[in-house]
Parts: C-alpha cells; sequence; structure tokens
C-alpha cells in the first residue's frame, strides 16, 4: 500500500516482557516518528529519525525504550521490561524530508501490558 | 509542560452549521502549524496546515487561520457534516526540530 503500515494492530503481554512494535513508512519518506497516546491524552512525541543524521530521542520516557530504523526505511521500537503504564497506542509517521513537512501517520499498534 | 492546548475537550454542532476549533500555544518558535483528525481505532489524518508567514489557508470546507501575536489558531469547518464528527488534533513545530507538539483534542460531534 502507499501509507504507512504498522505491526501487529494489537499486542496484549505481561508484565515484564519486552515487545517489538514494527512501522513501514511511506516509500522515499526520509523522516519517521514515534508517537504514542495513552487513554485519554493527545498524542506523545517519542522518537525522531531524519535520513543518516542522529536520531532525536528527547521524547523517550526512560531507558527501557528505544527503537531503530534499518537501511533508512523500516523502524523497530523496543519495550523491554514493559509496565502497566506502557499501554498506549503507538503510532508511527513519516514525512518527506523532515521539519516543516507534513507528517503522515499509521494506524498504530494498540499494546496492552497485564 | 503543555506547549500546545485545546481547552475544550467537545464540540457539539448541528449539520450545516460552522465548526470551530481553537488552539493556543506558548512557544514563540513554532512556525508550522497543523491540524490533524481521528477516528477511533485508526491513526490521525492530516487536514491542512499552515506556515507561521501566512494568517489564513483554506482548503474546501476547511479554513485555519493564525493570529501570531495572540499565539493563537483555529480550525472552522463550514458547512459541518456528520462524517466531520472525529476528535481533532493540533499541531505545531519548529523549522528547527521536526517533532510535532500535539494538543490533547476536541472531540467534534455534529448532529442531524
Amino acid at each position: 500500500g502507499a501509507g504507512v503500515s504498522q505491526s501487529p494492530s494489537n499486542k496484549v503481554t505481561e508484565k515484564g516482557k519486552d515487545v517489538e512494535l514494527r512501522c513501514d513508512p511511506i516509500s522515499g519518506h526520509t523522516a519517521l516518528y514515534w508517537y504514542r497516546q495513552s487513554l485519554g491524552q493527545g498524542l506523545e512525541f517519542l522518537i525522531y529519525f531524519q535520513g543518516n543524521s542522529a536520531p532525536d530521542k528527547s521524547g523517550l520516557p526512560s531507558d527501557r525504550f528505544s527503537a531503530e530504523r534499518t537501511g533508512g526505511s523500516v523502524s523497530t521500537l523496543t519495550i523491554q521490561r514493559t509496565q502497566q503504564e506502557d499501554s498506549a497506542v503507538y503510532l508511527c509517521a513519516s514525512s518527506l524530508r523532515g521539519s516543516q513537512e507534513t507528517q503522515y501517520f499509521g494506524p498504530g499498534t494498540r499494546l496492552l501490558v497485564l | 509542560d503543555q506547549q500546545v492546548k485545546q481547552n475544550s475537550p467537545s464540540l457539539s454542532v448541528q449539520e450545516g452549521r460552522i465548526s470551530i476549533l481553537n488552539c493556543d500555544y506558548t512557544n514563540s518558535m513554532f512556525d508550522y502549524f497543523l491540524w490533524y483528525k481521528k477516528y477511533p481505532a485508526e491513526g490521525p489524518t492530516f487536514l491542512i496546515s499552515i506556515s507561521s508567514i501566512k494568517d489564513k489557508n483554506e482548503d474546501g470546507r476547511f479554513t485555519v487561520f493564525l493570529n501570531k501575536s495572540a499565539k493563537h489558531l483555529s480550525l472552522h469547518i463550514v458547512p459541518s457534516q456528520p462524517g466531520d464528527s472525529a476528535v481533532y488534533f493540533c499541531a505545531a513545530s519548529s523549522n528547527s526540530w521536526g517533532k510535532l507538539q500535539f494538543g490533547a483534542g476536541t472531540q467534534v460531534v455534529v448532529t442531524p
């Protein structure tokens, strides 16, 4: 498809387990973003990749969260030792270049930590 | 801290009337503003944007107004349609960094 895709669409895990969330950006988009939306909250920035530059990790809430982007395309967000407060919808977005560009979002991964 | 604020969590409007959604920001570095629409269980969909060099941008039924001195922007939807019922997010960014700061969203319900 032409849009941003994310997998899995839903993930239920037990507290303390690790999870990996995947994002496939729009082909040709050099910028990729991860956000999350907790219940009843707005979208919270997590991390931003732009081309070959060092990622902006300023939004990651703890060192249990990490992300990588391989080959300038697919990205994986990893949450280690999940906690119940990690339960949220994790959204990925991509844009053609970076700042002042429209970001296009995927459908999100709904994570529930029991 | 919340740099982008949408103070109205919900808005109910009659079909055919105007919907006005408001957004305030505190960071004077913001120079690009966007509105997104979100249906349940879907990702946000881009609606309209405005650069700080403009004070108005129009696209069909959607118009965004920017008042830089007041650090305020608004989205007008005219005429409102039942399919417009969704959560609307205001977002802002700066030329110096790409990440978006989002407001908490406004739930719009368009009634027949």
